[in-house]
């Protein structure tokens, strides 16, 4: 079956930088999406890596090591507004095209 | 905004009434999908719809029955759930090429408890 690992919940304090893992282990790998989903709204789309290495959008960055089956997300000058849900979502090769889902990682923002 | 809208945000509902979810896409995309999204659990993927045909059914219960009339309008129908039905429920579309769907668009979702 396919695998997908996140932590549960981080804490992280307002200004700093946190980072975000998520391991997978699937049969085949057709590239890897970060949504941000704050509580009670609709998941947003973040990043999407398909090759290795770092993708920086603004504050947010996205990596990824296909031989590792990882990948993570980084958030710099953190804000109270990222306090939100972040989910790692894996492409499959073959077969079902559609992303499979982590459980999601809870991140809290404090002051 | 992400261009997917749902209908209605919040529904309470008894094991025996009928109701149905409303999803529409302004997006122009080709494939709407349907995801039941638990407390502590993985999305997970109910119905998927490829230019009006449903192309995946993951093994959901006959109490939930998927509705595509067009590219842009997606619904749910609901009869007769069980409480353990409760959950956010999640509209989203993409557009798909040659078998290959791109980034997912997700609406607000629609808050579903069952009593």
């Amino acid at each position: 079956g396919q695998n997908i690992d996140q932590p549960t919940e981080m804490t992280a304090t307002e200004g700093a930088i946190v980072q975000i893992n998520c391991t997978y282990q699937t049969s085949g790998f057709n590239g890897l999406f970060w949504y941000q989903q704050h509580a009670g709204e609709a998941p947003t789309f973040l990043s999407y890596n398909v090759l290795d290495g770092l993708e920086e959008k603004g504050r947010f960055s996205s990596f990824l090591s296909r031989s590792k089956g990882y990948s993570y997300l980084l958030l710099k000058e953190l804000q109270m507004k990222d306090s939100a849900s972040y989910l790692c979502a894996v492409r499959l090769s073959g077969g079902s095209y559609i992303p499979t889902f982590g459980r999601g990682t809870s991140l809290i923002v404090h002051p | 905004e992400t261009g997917v809208t749902q209908t209605p945000r919040h529904l309470v509902m008894g094991m025996t009434n009928k109701k149905s979810l409303k999803c529409e896409q302004h997006l122009g995309h080709n494939a709407m999908y349907w995801y039941k999204q638990s407390a502590k659990k993985p999305l997970e993927l109910m119905f998927v719809y490829s230019l009006e045909e449903r192309v995946e059914n993951n093994s959901v219960p006959s109490r939930f029955s998927p509705e595509c009339p067009n590219s842009s309008h997606l619904f749910l129908h609901l009869h007769t759930l069980q409480p353990e039905d409760s959950a956010l429920y999640l509209c989203a579309s993409s557009q798909e090429t040659n078998g290959v769907a791109d980034t997912q668009y997700f609406g607000p979702g629609t808050r579903l408890t069952v009593l």
